[in-house]
């Protein structure tokens, strides 16, 4: 059974590229995140989208960010320009929404690399 | 002042050893509680809920205490594989949305 996924798994790219990150979130599941995660800021919840609608995009750090859901298997976090500090692990979960929590499932996450 | 805070260690222990980690929140709205654990370049996994009457899974127990926003986890008889950042993390709000602390990283030597 197939759990997150994400692509790619490392991307190197230059200062002002438009980077694209990708996510496929388990079936089945209605509620998806997108997280960055660093050394100085640790795990840091960017936006999450419950039943492809975006709920909460607090944490998107700016307007460079951006994410998308159009289906329930795809979603997509889009930086443009990319900036050096920018470089993170992007993690992807998603889990199914309830009444209780529910364990969310976390993609094994984008490398990404600005230089 | 971080919402979850988290000393990073890292702890050092030898096998067999009980080691503790602690964990302090700050908003008090806060609904669930949880430890996550991350190996070295992958992605965070639950290790267990907290509930308030305080909960184990094998030689893991965790404890939560509403009234000083206090989580604790303990772990007994260590292990090599038990090596990784332990994760303490808060949710709040209908989406459960998660806050995570920074990660205390406890190394386990033979």
């Amino acid at each position: 059974d197939a759990g997150v996924i994400q692509s790619p798994r490392h991307e190197v790219t230059e200062m002002g590229q438009e980077v694209t990150l990708r996510c496929k979130p388990i079936s089945g599941h209605n509620s998806l995140f997108w997280y960055r995660q660093t050394m100085m800021r640790g795990l840091e919840l960017l936006i999450y989208f419950n039943n492809n609608v975006p709920i909460d995009d607090s944490g998107m750090p700016e307007d460079r960010f951006s994410a998308k859901m159009p289906n329930a298997s795809f979603s997509t976090l889009k930086i443009q320009p990319s900036e050096p500090r920018d470089s993170a692990v992007y993690f992807c979960a998603s889990t199914v929404a309830g009444g209780h929590y529910n364990e969310q499932f976390f993609g094994p996450g984008t490398r990404l690399t600005v230089l | 002042r971080k919402e979850v805070e988290q000393d990073p260690g890292p702890f050092n222990v030898p096998e067999g050893a009980t080691v503790a980690f602690n964990c302090t929140y700050s908003n008090s709205a806060s609904q669930s509680f949880f430890w996550y654990r991350q190996d070295c370049r992958k992605e965070p996994k639950l290790l267990m809920s907290v509930y308030s009457s305080g909960n184990e899974d094998g030689r893991f127990t965790a404890q939560l205490n509403r009234a000083s926003q206090y989580i604790s986890l303990l772990i007994r008889d260590s292990k090599l594989s038990d090596s990784a950042t332990y994760l303490c993390v808060v949710a709040r709000g209908a989406g459960n949305m998660l806050t995570f602390g920074g990660g205390t990283r406890l190394m386990v030597k033979p």
